[in-house]
């Protein structure tokens, strides 16, 4: 079975651009999670998602923004990039989403943006 | 807002010698996660803890979670080279968000180096 899917593995964009990510679940996994991490620093809670609704956001400003497909796989869209943008985007997929959710995420390889 | 604090930030130890991280929050947890990233690599699932005062083992990994709730402790007997990595805990914290809705917040990992 194939695990966390992300694309594109490494991008590079200027300030000001825009940017896509995507990840694809693994497959049965409906919620997906997505976090920042800045180098040496631990995962910033980005947004959920479960069954296309979102679920929970992090502190993070509206020029980030994401959603869920009818397959439960998800983008995150940044706008306006700015340097401290610069990290490695993680998708997290689960079965299920909520505080009763017994089960530990299974990360995506990651996605490392830099912003020059 | 709410905060997962984990020390030390680094760990320097002998082959052999015992390591352990502390994890601390500053509100009740419904359940705490650990994780091991590896230099260049992902997050990946060890364990969760979800009763008060739970202790769970895999191998040489002790895992604890305090009676509050609120703590939770990782201890590895007779490191190896195999061990180098960063280990998170993560706790998932209650938050009413349109039904339940926990959100998995990560501290900032302590960083285990081991010398042959």
């Amino acid at each position: 079975d194939a695990g966390v899917t992300q694309s594109p593995t490494h991008l590079i964009k200027t300030r000001g651009q825009h940017v896509t990510l995507r990840c694809s679940p693994i497959s049965g996994h409906k919620s997906v999670s997505w976090y920042q991490q800045v180098l040496g620093q631990g995962p910033q809670f980005i947004f959920q998602y479960y069954e296309k609704e979102e679920r929970g956001r992090g502190n993070f400003p509206d020029r980030f923004s994401a959603r869920q497909f009818p397959n439960y796989s998800s983008e995150l869209n940044v706008n306006a990039l700015l340097l401290g943008d610069s990290a490695l985007y993680l998708c997290a997929s689960s079965p299920v989403a909520g505080h009763g959710a017994n089960y530990g995420y299974t990360f995506g390889s990651g996605t490392r943006l830099t912003v020059v | 807002g709410q905060q997962v604090m984990q020390i030390p930030q680094y760990q320097h130890v002998q082959e052999g010698e015992d390591f352990t991280t502390y994890c601390n929050s500053s509100t009740t947890l419904s359940n705490i996660q650990w994780y091991k990233q590896r230099p260049g690599g992902h997050p990946v699932f060890l364990i969760q803890l979800v009763k008060s005062g739970e202790v769970k083992k895999q191998k040489r990994l002790t895992f604890q979670f305090g009676e509050a709730k609120k703590n939770s402790s990782l201890h590895i007997t007779a490191t190896q080279t195999t061990d180098v990595g960063t280990y998170f805990c993560a706790g998932r914290i209650f938050v009413n968000y349109g039904g339940s809705q926990g959100n998995l917040i990560f501290g900032k990992g302590t960083k285990l180096s081991v010398k042959p």
